[in-house]
């Protein structure tokens, strides 16, 4: 079974700095994809970033990076010039390349952005 | 921009009547999950349908929940009869397969008296 994990439950970042959320993975597949998705206070869950595992250059969303690091199954999230927008809860997900695209959900970061 | 619809977005019912969410997945997708969220356990998965058929509803309570797909525009969520740890916010989610994204309903804030 795969596992998802995000260490951090809870994170504050000043307005206009640098944040990175982490998320590590426990799998046995060679390939697959892994995502980070956003949830606001409003509850709609917005896809954020997406990541090919084959794939060795890190994606890149506007303010929106991964550090992707495939032997140490690690998929951080790093959110540069922080905005008040940001505040929400991420969640990262795991999804393997031959199931269809059910994912495997972590359990979250909430992220506040302080004025 | 295509979007999953979930009705209703809130809904207060007491405990034992049928409580019955539908989603209308994104044209064109064809898988189609079922989430429960709760702060005590986070994201559930309930179900999974592929083109119409049930892949997984092993994390669904079998002896009050149903999860179905009459056709390709509506999959339904019942409980019956429902309980107050029913409480939580449901969400639909639709995609196509082989790593593309799934895409969220804005979700069903169900309330069990």
């Amino acid at each position: 079974a795969q596992t998802v994990t995000q260490s951090q439950p809870e994170m504050s970042v000043q307005e206009a700095e640098t944040v990175t959320l982490s998320c590590t993975y426990d799998t046995s597949e060679n390939n697959y994809y892994l995502f980070w998705y956003k949830q606001p206070p409003s509850r709609q869950m917005i896809l954020v970033i997406r990541q090919e595992a084959y794939k060795q250059q890190n994606a890149t969303e506007n303010r929106f990076s991964v550090n992707f690091q495939k032997a140490a199954k690690s998929f951080s999230l790093k959110i540069s010039d922080s905005q008040l927008g940001d505040t929400a809860m991420y969640f990262c997900a795991f999804m393997k390349q031959d199931t269809g695209n059910q994912f495997y959900f972590g359990t979250g970061t909430s992220l506040t952005v302080i004025p | 921009d295509a979007r999953v619809t979930q009705t209703p977005r809130h809904k207060v019912t007491e405990m034992g009547q049928e409580v019955t969410m539908r989603c209308q997945p994104i044209l064109g997708h064809n898988t189609v999950f079922w989430y429960r969220q709760t702060m005590m356990q986070g994201l559930e998965l309930l179900a999974y349908f592929r083109n119409r058929a049930p892949l997984d509803d092993s994390g669904m309570p079998k002896d009050r929940f149903s999860a179905e797909m009459p056709d390709a525009t509506l999959a339904t969520l019942k409980i019956q009869p429902s309980e107050p740890r029913d409480s939580a916010v449901y969400f639909c989610a639709s995609g196509l397969t082989r790593g593309q994204p799934q895409h969220f309903g804005d979700g069903t804030r169900l309330s069990i008296l």
